[in-house]
């Protein structure tokens, strides 16, 4: 069986601040990918990151970077000079990759990130 | 736009009520899901689609959860007798199946769904 434990439930920083959300996961696959997802307000999923388990490298997209680490079943998000928007739930999630085109997400229970002005 | 969208954005429904929420979506996308977000249990997967088969049901709750899709676009979950419990907020997702598994599903903004 699959599991995405993200133990953070709640952080508060302030602007500006940096900010490293934890995702650990389980899984017997070989293959498999990992995705983050952000969910502001408005409440709609939206996509950050697709990883597969076989790319271990490490990936900067402005001010978000991922640290894909395999020896510890791990796939940690860091917001570098975090601001107000982006406040937001933060889900890490878990997709086999042996199911032929089923792709679906075994989700963690979130993280809400708040960002104090 | 060229989004997933859903409808009714919320529905509100006494209990014992059937009824059906919609998904349509993105061009192109072969495969479909349905999750089910709620404050007890997190975000949850339902079914999964492939054109207009639904190759895996294995989330759905009870009996009294269908869903069908036609013409490999829209699909609608119907929920019968609904409950108390179903509760919650019904979010569809999308993919363009290249890789296989592990495409990347695109969501809809949900449907909230309270039942009285």
């Amino acid at each position: 069986a699959q599991k995405v434990t993200q133990a953070q439930t709640e952080i508060s920083v302030v602007e500006k601040e940096d900010v490293t959300l934890d995702c650990v996961y389980e899984t017997r696959d070989t293959t498999y990918y990992l995705f983050w997802y952000k969910q502001p307000p408005s409440g709609e999923l939206v996509f950050l990151i697709r990883r597969n388990s076989f790319d271990e490298q490490n990936e900067i997209s402005g001010r978000y970077s991922w640290n894909f680490q395999k020896s510890t079943s791990s796939f940690n998000f860091t917001i570098t000079a975090s601001q107000v928007v982006d406040s937001a739930v933060y889900f890490c999630a878990l997709s086999q990759g042996d199911t032929g085109a089923n792709s679906k997400l075994t989700f963690g229970k979130g993280i809400t990130l708040s960002v104090r002005p | 736009g060229a989004g997933v969208s859903q409808s009714p954005s919320n529905k509100v429904t006494e209990k014992g009520k059937d009824v059906e929420l919609r998904c349509d979506p993105i061009s192109g996308h072969t495969a479909l899901y349905w999750y089910r977000q709620s404050l007890g249990q997190g975000l949850e997967f339902l079914i999964y689609f492939q054109g207009n088969s639904a190759p895996d049901k294995s989330g759905l709750p009870s009996d009294r959860f269908s869903a069908e899709r036609t013409g490999g676009s829209v699909s609608t979950l119907t929920i019968q007798r609904t409950q108390q419990e179903d509760s919650a907020v019904y979010l569809c997702a999308s993919s363009l199946v290249v890789a296989g598994a592990g495409d990347t599903q695109y969501f809809g903004p949900g449907t909230r769904l309270t039942v009285l």
